[in-house]
């Protein structure tokens, strides 16, 4: 199995252009979520889904969109890039439908928006 | 409303001795409580995991936390630190939409000197 997948790793963009980062799992799970990670706040979630065809907002949605039709992809957008989404992306995964099972990290992308 | 607070940004110790990293957390409802590692430029790493079973739980890498309801705390321990446990700790509730998400703390950067 490779676990969960993000892709790319390192990405920069200018203010106001827009851009799809991937995720991908390969062991069934139904729970995905974006988070983003900023120096001394930990991790915000942005998006999640309970399964395919099912997503619901974090604590800091706005200027990301996600959606979910299949149960291996869960990809994340950015509609209008700013220098404040400046940060690195984790997409997690798990087994069931809650965030209590033991969550799956992707290695993270690392966006820098100019 | 949940939230999660690690007390300490910072801990160093050396090769050896005990690591005593704290977090204390607030929530309406009995939660599930975690701690998660991040070594330098990876993902993140279930570390153990708590969810109303016994108070003490053990985790991987000789780690345990004890859940103590009357002090709502959850601090995490391991009796001779290693010079691979240098990373960050985070310290997670569910919620606040009950267990679909999950609260992370701000992060504790463990040091480990020889």
């Amino acid at each position: 199995n490779a676990g969960v997948t993000q892709t790319p790793k390192f990405q920069v963009l200018k203010t106001g252009q827009s851009m799809t980062l991937q995720c991908a799992q390969d062991m069934n799970h139904e729970y995905m979520s974006w988070y983003r990670q900023d120096p001394g706040m930990g991790l915000r979630l942005i998006h999640y889904s309970v399964g395919a065809g099912i997503t619901d907002q974090g604590e800091v949605p706005n200027g990301y969109n996600v959606s979910r039709s299949t149960t291996e992809d869960f990809p994340l957008r950015l509609l209008s890039a700013a220098p404040s989404q400046t940060s690195v992306y984790f997409c997690a995964s798990s087994y069931g439908r809650g965030a209590a099972d033991t969550q799956y990290f992707g290695p993270g992308t690392r966006l820098t928006v100019l | 409303a949940q939230s999660v607070t690690q007390l300490d940004s910072h801990v160093s110790v050396s090769e050896g001795t005990p690591v005593l990293l704290r977090c204390n957390y607030s929530s309406s409802y009995s939660p599930s409580l975690f701690w998660y590692v991040q070594h330098p430029n990876k993902g993140l790493q279930l570390l153990l995991k708590y969810t109303s079973a016994a108070t003490l739980v053990k985790g991987i890498n000789g780690f345990e936390a004890e859940f103590k309801k009357s002090e709502t705390s959850f601090h995490l321990t391991k009796p001779s630190a290693h010079m691979s446990d240098a990373a960050e700790y985070f310290c997670v509730v569910t919620g606040p939409s009950g267990y679909s998400t999950l609260t992370f703390g701000k992060g504790t950067m463990l040091l480990v000197s020889p």
